[in-house]
């Protein structure tokens, strides 16, 4: 099956600080979602973006379908950022998704 | 508009017994799929319900099994549970490709 790989798994920053969240896939996907989880275990879509560019506020997200990768940019962190970032694919006429290992933001003051 | 609806919140069962858990998809969506979350990982398909019938399965043994009434609403049951059936159990409704998760049901077996 497909395999999905996130980086970096952790990630600790100042508030105000901006970072970039990477999603690495191994075969062609027609479904690309990215995900806030909270500290209560709600999953948040954030973009649904199997190519292209979306911004929404301060998220915004990029796909290169060609290279099966994905990025997410956050910009002026806040401490409610903190959670963790799931990228999950599907591939084919599969609508399953397959989610990557996350990574785990920490905002601090 | 009422977003996925999951119950219970929380559960505790002990080992050898049943659970079944209850999901309400989003208004207008058709499709539920059901994922467990393991602590410290990301979710893994367990099946995806359409049209009462299950479409698809991930690799799960046959103690999971669901059901989709008329509705669009649907069940997980988990027979015999053991200890590593422990996790959060999310529910995910869809009209299409994007899907829209529940907040789970966080399921302890002791």
């Amino acid at each position: 099956g497909i395999q999905v790989e996130q980086s970096p798994p952790d990630l600790i920053l100042q508030e105000g600080a901006n970072s970039t969240l990477r999603c690495n896939f191994s075969d062609s996907v027609n479904n690309l979602q990215w995900f806030h989880q909270n500290p209560w275990g709600q999953l948040i879509n954030l973009f649904y973006i199997p190519s292209g560019t979306k911004q929404n506020g301060r998220l915004s997200a990029t796909t290169v379908a060609t290279e099966r990768y994905s990025l997410l940019y956050i910009s002026s962190s806040q401490t409610t950022d903190s959670g963790v970032y799931f990228c999950a694919v599907a591939t084919g006429t599969a609508s399953k998704l397959t989610f990557g290992t996350g990574t785990r933001l920490q905002v601090t003051l | 508009d009422a977003g996925v609806t999951q119950s219970p919140t929380h559960l505790i069962k002990t080992r050898g017994q049943q659970v079944t858990l209850r999901c309400s998809p989003k208004s207008g969506h058709d499709t539920v799929s059901w994922y467990q979350q393991a602590l410290g990982q990301g979710p893994q398909f367990i099946f995806q319900y359409y049209e009462e019938e299950e479409r698809q399965r991930g690799n799960f043994p046959d103690r999971f099994s669901g059901h989709q009434f008329p509705n669009y609403s649907s069940e997980l049951n988990v027979n015999a549970l053991l200890l590593g059936d422990s996790a959060l159990y999310l529910c995910a409704s869809s009209l299409g490709d994007f899907q829209y998760f529940g907040a789970g049901t966080r399921l302890s077996v002791l």
